[in-house]
């Protein structure tokens, strides 16, 4: 079965510093890769996604993250916080037809200090 | 357009009762896809639905099923319920695949006690 994991459970950064959140999956075929984020009472929402091209992908909010399929890694990055990026970020994958699901990580806390 | 709705939002139940938990997805989505959450574990899939039929079923007993109606609104039911059954139960949406975006609900926090 596939999974998903990331490696930090909470990151605290001060505003301006920069992001970058890991994110592993264990899948040897076809993959598309996912960030979910949460903000605090909001509804999870998509932050970026890749499915193929290139394996560095740009999303909403400054978000980016790059696919290194030898190292079956999707990493989150962001050049410089702020404050309101604070929410939990999920990793997520997608292996293919019939699978019908996405394999969430556990998520990883961020809160960014004013 | 209206977001993917979940009802009710909050609900406090006993251990050993039923609960059925609502969900309306976005209009024109046909897959409706549930989920477990929990702080210690994250994101679980529960099941997905497409045009009333049960596609995938994630790794959960069966006091957890599930039904999607014409109308592509979808119901979970949870039988005999257990003190671990406390977490936020979270409902998505999507036009035809999972691997398409997904369009969440805010949720129901059920809390067994």
């Amino acid at each position: 079965a596939q999974s998903v994991s990331q490696h930090n459970h909470h990151v605290i950064l001060s505003e301006a510093a920069s992001l970058e959140l890991g994110c592993n999956y264990s899948y040897g075929g076809t993959v598309n890769l996912f960030w979910y984020v949460q903000y605090p009472g909001q509804h999870l929402q998509l932050l970026l996604k890749y499915f193929s091209g290139d394996p560095l992908v740009k999303g909403i909010k400054g978000f980016e993250a790059e696919f290194i399929k030898s190292k079956f890694s999707f990493n989150l990055r962001k050049p410089s916080v702020q404050w309101s990026d604070t929410a939990e970020y999920f990793c997520a994958v997608y292996s293919g037809a019939g699978s019908y699901q996405l394999t969430f990580g556990k998520g990883t806390k961020l809160s960014v200090i004013p | 357009k209206a977001g993917v709705t979940q009802t009710p939002r909050y609900l406090i139940k006993t251990r050993g009762q039923q609960v059925t938990l609502s969900c309306s997805p976005i209009s024109g989505h046909r897959s409706v896809s549930w989920y477990q959450q929990t702080p210690g574990q994250g994101l679980q899939f529960l099941f997905e639905y497409f045009s009333e039929t049960q596609r995938n079923k994630g790794n959960f007993p069966g006091r957890f099923s599930g039904r999607q109606f014409s109308n592509s609104r979808s119901e979970m039911n949870v039988s005999t319920l257990e003190l671990g059954d406390s977490a936020l139960y979270l409902c998505a949406s999507s036009l035809d695949k999972a691997n398409e975006k997904l369009f969440f609900g805010s949720g129901t926090q059920l809390s067994v006690l």
